[in-house]
């Protein structure tokens, strides 16, 4: 049974660019969450998303980022004109379909992103 | 708002040398406290899961322990392989972490 896989494991991009970080959650798990960690800061949640939904983005800055989870496909967390300061690991976790809090999020592997 | 507090920032035991660490939690209502463990480069690994005061849950040489302000992973003769970060979170879909506790089990 793999568990969430996240793609690519490593994204160098140069300012000004856009990111496209991908992940797939874990067969039979329909809730999608992203979040950031910036070298020595703890992990922060950024957005939730369902199938077609966001359901929660409080998280996410208001300019330049955005997020989707298609019916068909996997989850995209897209980062236009990239600045150093978004240099960080992404990491996006899923779960399973049910009462929101009584199940676990389990998470990939993660995207480093750099910014030249 | 949701803030979780993890002490201490690192610890190093000998192996076998028993410690415990520690998560203070403040919430307007808690909706599960969430233990990871976090190797370097890697994503974090599920734990434990502790919904109500008084709840305790154990794996091989890991118990987890929950009161109405604080949570504790109790680790137990570790082993070097122990050696990681351990992650305290509180939330339901929206996860607050902690900073995490940096472990180092010396041979």
């Amino acid at each position: 049974n793999a568990g969430v896989m996240q793609n690519p494991r490593h994204l160098v991009r140069r300012r000004g660019q856009e990111a496209r970080l991908r992940c797939s959650p874990m067969k039979g798990h329909s809730h999608v969450y992203w979040y950031r960690q910036l070298p020595e800061e703890g992990l922060k949640f950024m957005v939730y998303l369902q199938k077609e939904n966001i359901i929660d983005e409080s998280g996410m800055p208001k300019e330049r980022f955005s997020a989707e989870f298609p019916k068909e496909g996997p989850s995209i967390l897209r980062i236009q004109q990239v600045v150093r300061g978004d240099s960080a690991a992404y990491f996006c976790a899923s779960s399973p379909p049910g009462l929101a809090g009584r199940n676990e999020q389990f998470f990939g592997p993660g995207t480093r992103l750099t910014v030249l | 708002e949701d803030q979780v507090t993890q002490s201490p920032e690192a610890l190093r035991l000998q192996e076998g040398e028993s410690s415990s660490l520690n998560c203070s939690y403040t919430v307007s209502g808690l909706r599960g406290l969430f233990w990871y463990r976090q190797d370097p480069g890697k994503g974090p690994e599920f734990l434990f899961t502790l919904y109500s005061a008084g709840e305790e849950k154990e794996k091989e040489r890991l118990k987890a322990t929950l009161t109405k302000k604080e949570s504790f992973l109790h680790i137990t003769a570790p082993k070097p392989e122990d050696s990681a970060t351990y992650l305290c979170a509180v939330g339901d879909q929206k996860l607050v972490f902690g900073q995490g506790t940096r472990l180092t089990i010396n041979p």
